[in-house]
């Protein structure tokens, strides 16, 4: 079975142009979540779907942030125009269940997406 | 606010010794979650090893052990027998129950293991 694939690895873009990150979460997985690590800091929170709704934004930076869910499947993340603070490793991950799972609640991560804003 | 604290940027350990990578948390909820995972090279985020607030024993998967103490707010993980692929970042994470569906996280330990 796949794992939560991301797309592109490695984005180089000037700033104020715009930048589009894809995640593909695990089949079956109605949780979507993007968090976002800017370098030497800790990774952040950015969202959370639940299939195509958007449960808790409360991580978003600012409108420059755009991200959708069309249908309940892949995910993208838009930022619009880009900055230099946007440049970092954006990850995507999923889960099967929402709310805290009692055993693991264990969020399946893809590899990252770098940003790098010049 | 809750909060994830890694105080060590950075440890080193030899092949085949134990290493203990320190975490504290703030947290004003009674039911969390604990989380470690480990970063390699190759970018992905893997989860090792999870702890319930309620949980009574430590933690434990293979060669990963979770030592958790409640009462100082503190979930070090512990690797026994290090390896060279151990060599990693280790992210330390919290998730509260009620409050949020999300994993706060730690700024992370670097862990490198030398022959």
């Amino acid at each position: 079975e796949a794992g939560v694939t991301q797309f592109p690895s490695h984005s180089v873009i000037e700033k104020g142009q715009t930048v589009t990150l894809r995640c593909d979460p695990i089949s079956g997985h109605d949780n979507l979540y993007w968090y976002r690590r800017v370098m030497g800091k800790e990774i952040k929170f950015l969202l959370h779907f639940v299939k195509e709704s958007k449960q808790d934004e409360s991580g978003m930076p600012n409108n420059r942030f755009l991200a959708e869910r069309t249908g309940g499947t892949y995910s993208t993340l838009k930022v619009q125009p880009a900055e230099l603070e946007d440049s970092g490793v954006y990850f995507c991950a999923s889960s099967q269940d929402g709310g805290f799972d009692a055993n693991t609640g264990e969020l399946f991560f893809g590899e990252g997406s770098r940003l790098t804003v010049l | 606010a809750q909060k994830i604290t890694q105080t060590q940027p950075g440890m080193f350990v030899q092949e085949k010794e134990a290493v203990t990578l320190d975490c504290t948390y703030d947290t004003s909820d009674q039911s969390y979650g604990l989380f470690w995972y480990k970063q390699p090279s190759s970018g992905e985020m893997i989860f090792l090893i999870y702890q319930g607030s309620y949980d009574e024993q430590n933690a434990t998967e293979g060669r990963y052990s979770l030592n958790f103490q409640k009462a100082r707010k503190s979930a070090n993980l512990v690797i026994s027998a290090s390896q060279l692929g151990d060599s990693a970042m280790y992210f330390c994470a919290m998730r509260e129950v009620y409050n949020t569906d999300k994993l706060i996280f730690g700024t992370g330990t670097r862990l490198q293991v030398f022959p």
